[in-house]
């Protein structure tokens, strides 16, 4: 399987702080992508990484990724209450057609 | 912002029932998807369509699921005969031809409710 899997499963946090949430996957990707769910609503897309690249920033969120240990970091920064959602990191491998393979995501809820 | 749009947001269905989910994906994207997320649980592949063709479907994908692109704009996911467990929400997505190699973005729509009574 090649399924991504984040830890923690839950996070709770005041504001201000910064969240971080990880994902491991098992087999060489093309690229990961980082979506936004929150409750009982659709998938927004916050960024992409492609395999040649170790970092990402966008606004508030830092993403990092390391091929060598198949592993990738989603960081918020100084968080805020509507950043509460629930967060899934999705794989992407050659000759996938792009599919995604989603991880269980964190759960995070930050508190003001 | 092009957007996935999906009609109908929700669904409640008898047991049985046939369903069509409607999609209609960003314009220029030329990969279509369909993926389900069952209450609490993790999104899961259903299936994905490039070229007029199912280019790859999960072992969820059986012989009561169907998809069609029937013309430009629309992608829909049809159930023949519903099952309590086809209770998941439904997400159609959509991406845009890989120029490089390494994929691209993929975009949701915002999703289908179905309940299966």
């Amino acid at each position: 399987s090649q399924q991504g899997e984040e830890d923690p499963q839950a996070l709770s946090i005041q504001e201000g702080e910064n969240a971080t949430m990880n994902c491991s996957y098992k087999t060489s990707i093309n690229n990961l992508q980082w979506y936004r769910q929150n409750s009982g609503r659709g998938l927004v897309h916050l960024i992409l990484i492609r395999s040649n690249e170790r970092e990402k920033h966008s606004g508030r969120l830092r993403v990092t990724l390391d091929t060598s240990k198949k592993s990738s970091s989603l960081l918020i920064t100084a968080s805020r209450a509507a950043d509460t959602a629930s967060y899934f990191c999705a794989t992407s491998y050659s000759g996938g057609y792009n599919k995604l393979i989603f991880g269980a995501g964190t759960r995070l809820a930050v508190h003001p | 912002e092009p957007e996935v749009t999906q009609t109908p947001s929700h669904q409640v269905t008898q047991m049985g029932q046939e369903v069509i989910l409607r999609c209609v994906p960003i314009s220029n994207h030329l990969y279509f998807y369909w993926y389900r997320q069952i209450l609490g649980q993790k999104v899961e592949f259903l299936v994905s369509f490039y070229n007029n063709e199912i280019s790859e479907k999960s072992e969820i994908f059986d012989d009561q699921f169907s998809v069609e692109r029937p013309d430009g704009s629309n992608f829909t996911l049809k159930i023949r005969s519903t099952k309590l467990e086809d209770s998941a929400m439904y997400f159609c997505a959509s991406g845009r031809q890989d120029s490089g190699g390494s994929g691209n973005t993929i975009y949701f729509g915002e999703g289908s409710w179905l309940t299966v009574v």
